[in-house]
């Protein structure tokens, strides 16, 4: 079945340093990809997003390529804020036949701490 | 435009209780799907309705089961509640049909069962 691997956390980083958190995925077929985040106490936000092979998703400073030959999808930040501090979530889905998609499928998360 | 929108927000209950989760979708969305995410967890998908049919389901137990509305809100029922099935359950809309692959998530429901 359908899986995601996410790098182990948590991630604690400096204000303004440069964030990696590594994505790689096992999916027949060709599944859109996600990164979701997640603030304390709040549900799952859809950061960005990328849908066939070398696309780049971007969104607030934060981007991620859709590479199939190596079935990954790590997302990246240049410079990163306090208020990044937050769970991230990498995802699949792919279309399920008949008129619908079906489930996202996510990882395990990853903790990313920003300290000033 | 209103978002997806879960109540209770908070809820405890007993083992062997039933409990209802209730979700209103986003506006323009006729899918609904439902996922369970425990504590340090990334969540894992229960079911979807498109459309009020079931359009899948994870691997959940039959006491874990769902409806939908024709206004496309959604909820989820779980029987028989046992203490591992304490975790924060999100409900995501969707517009359905082939282009529609971004899911939008409420807020969610923590329940905890004693």
């Amino acid at each position: 079945g359908d899986s995601v691997t996410q790098m182990e956390g948590p991630v604690t980083l400096s204000e303004e340093a440069f964030l990696t958190i590594n994505c790689t995925y096992t999916a027949t077929g060709y599944p859109s990809l996600f990164w979701y985040v997640q603030y304390p106490g709040e549900g799952l936000q859809l950061l960005l997003k990328a849908t066939k092979a070398d696309d780049k998703g971007s969104n607030k400073g934060f981007e991620a390529t859709y590479r199939k030959e190596t079935t990954s999808f790590h997302l990246e930040k240049g410079s990163v804020q306090v208020s990044d501090s937050a769970v991230y979530f990498c995802a699949l889905t792919r279309f399920a036949g008949g008129t619908s998609y079906g489930k996202l499928t996510f990882g395990q998360g990853t903790i990313l701490t920003v300290h000033p | 435009e209103t978002g997806v929108t879960q109540s209770p927000t908070h809820l405890i209950k007993t083992r062997g209780q039933q409990v209802t989760l209730r979700c209103s979708s986003q506006s323009g969305h006729n899918t609904v799907s439902w996922y369970q995410q425990a504590l340090g967890q990334g969540p894992q998908f229960i079911f979807q309705y498109y459309r009020e049919e079931e359009n899948g389901r994870g691997n959940f137990p039959p006491r874990f089961s769902g409806l939908q509305f024709p206004n496309y809100s959604s909820e989820l029922n779980v029987n028989a509640l046992e203490l591992d099935d304490s975790a924060l359950y999100l409900c995501a809309s969707s517009l359905g049909g082939r282009g529609s692959y971004e899911q939008y998530f409420g807020p969610g429901t923590r329940l905890t069962v004693t």
